[in-house]
């Protein structure tokens, strides 16, 4: 069973970096898929940040890839967010996700973790 | 940028039908997931590639696919299916560029 757990500190402040991990269990990164992060702030829509392979190769949604870096550790099993320069808009419900690869959707999920940004 | 169109609610009474719209542009070429999530928890995929449903999966969801549209369909509604339900896509072929619709608010009357 593929399991997903995200982990990170959950208030941030504003101008600051939010950095989560997803810690995947039941299933090795390095044996295929995509490994993604998905976020939802309160009360709204689900919104795709970005995607990463084993191999490390990269992909992130238009309107936040300036300020976004995906990061893998294979020898953890695990993958990594970075968004820098957090506002307000920022403060969301963040989840993982693994992606099926040649029709990209999201088939086991974490159970999301709150961040919100704040002074 | 690319944009997957949802009404934002549906309601439909217990046993009846209820219909989700998802529109979008690259919807003939690229295939459509469709999630549902119920307060406080992860979404649940419930259809994949237009049409399939996954194990586990009750067979009063089916899902279709009709040019630039596609509809998640729920026959024989139950209060347990009232939820939101996303519609999801890639933008285009090669990009690896998730989308996700807006959402839509299904409410069992």
């Amino acid at each position: 069973q593929v399991q997903l757990q995200e982990s990170g500190p959950g208030l941030v402040k504003p101008s600051e970096t939010l950095s989560l991990t997803c810690a995947v269990s039941g299933y090795s990164i390095s044996s295929g898929y995509y490994w993604g992060w998905i976020r939802q702030p309160p009360g709204k829509g689900l919104e795709w940040i970005g995607s990463i392979y084993h191999s490390g190769s990269t992909y992130y949604n238009p309107s936040l890839k300036s300020r976004v870096t995906i990061s893998v550790d294979t020898s953890k099993n695990q993958f990594s967010l970075k968004l820098s320069s957090v506002t307000a808009a920022d403060t969301a419900v963040y989840y993982c996700a693994r992606i099926e690869m040649a029709t990209l959707y999201f088939d086991y999920w974490g159970q999301g973790t709150l961040v919100t940004v704040s002074s | 940028s690319y944009e997957l169109t949802q009404p934002p609610s549906v309601s439909v009474s217990p046993g009846q039908t209820a219909r989700i719209t998802c529109s979008g542009d690259a919807l003939p070429k690229q295939y459509a997931y469709w999630y549902q999530q119920k307060p406080g928890q992860a979404p649940v995929l419930v259809i994949y590639k237009d049409s399939e449903r996954p194990s586990g999966i009750p067979e009063r969801f089916s899902g279709s696919s009709s040019g630039t549209t596609v509809t998640l369909t729920i026959s024989g509604v139950q209060a347990e299916d009232e939820a939101d339900y996303y519609c999801q896509s890639a933008d285009s072929s090669g990009t690896y560029h998730a989308v996700f619709g807006g959402g839509t608010q299904l409410t069992v009357l």
